[in-house]
């Protein structure tokens, strides 16, 4: 089983839709929760960091938690054209300043207007 | 807002040949890292750095990978013997500790494709 999991995707959905993305992870000893926003050859951007079970809301994005069943989503609300980029799960066990973050595949997605 | 930045944005090299990645970290970050992606692969860690010291690297950072902080603000990654599986997009990030929000910012990365 690899350690992160994320839904393959692509996935492509019109303007203004909710858009749910997922992961799934094994090591239960993640406690930290990120999600990426990639767009094609640049650098991962930070879009959510999470601590632990729970939700957390930003403007349009709310990222989701649920350690009991080693599962992390993010949604979007009001999808919008430049929402269109592969969107990475990331992970660590803590939030020392040296430790690794371990990435999900991540899901491209299009947002079609 | 600050950002961690590197250079070059693409190098291509040939087969055997050292390369040299740049980064330039947030001014007040502590910690280092690089990161590889694959092209349709995810991202990998290789290495973090601190206090001028590999904290933790992974199996792919072998004897041909070595890490250094020249100076006060330049990070970078060397490969003294480049393979052509070394082609990639080699991320820098950095992060701070006891800012509340403790987790890594990432650069735009260096494409190195090798011949």
């Amino acid at each position: 089983q690899k350690e992160v999991e994320q839904d393959p995707g692509p996935l492509s959905v019109p303007e203004g839709a909710i858009v749910s993305l997922n992961c799934t992870y094994s090591n239960s000893a993640f406690q930290y929760f990120m999600w990426y926003r990639q767009y094609s050859r640049k650098g991962p951007e930070l879009l959510m960091y999470t601590y632990s079970s729970g939700n957390k809301e930003d403007g349009r994005f709310t990222a989701q938690v649920d350690k009991s069943s080693k599962y992390i989503s993010l949604f979007i609300r009001d999808s919008q054209p430049s929402d269109s980029a592969t969107y990475l799960c990331a992970m660590s066990a803590s939030n020392f300043g040296n430790e690794k973050l371990t990435f999900g595949t991540g899901t491209r997605l299009t947002i079609i207007p | 807002e600050p950002e961690v930045t590197q250079t070059p944005s693409h190098q291509v090299t040939q087969m055997g040949q050292e390369v040299i990645l740049r980064c330039v970290p947030i001014s007040n970050h502590l910690y280092f890292y690089w990161y590889r992606q694959i092209l349709g692969q995810k991202v990998e860690f290789l290495v973090s750095f601190y206090n001028n010291e590999i904290s933790e690297k992974s199996e792919i950072f072998d004897d041909q990978f070595s890490v250094e902080r020249p100076d006060g603000s330049n990070f970078t990654l060397k490969i003294r013997s480049t393979k052509l599986e070394d082609s990639a997009m080699y991320f820098c990030a950095s992060s701070d500790f006891g800012s509340g929000q403790e987790t890594q910012y990432f650069g735009p990365g260096t494409r190195l494709l090798v011949l």
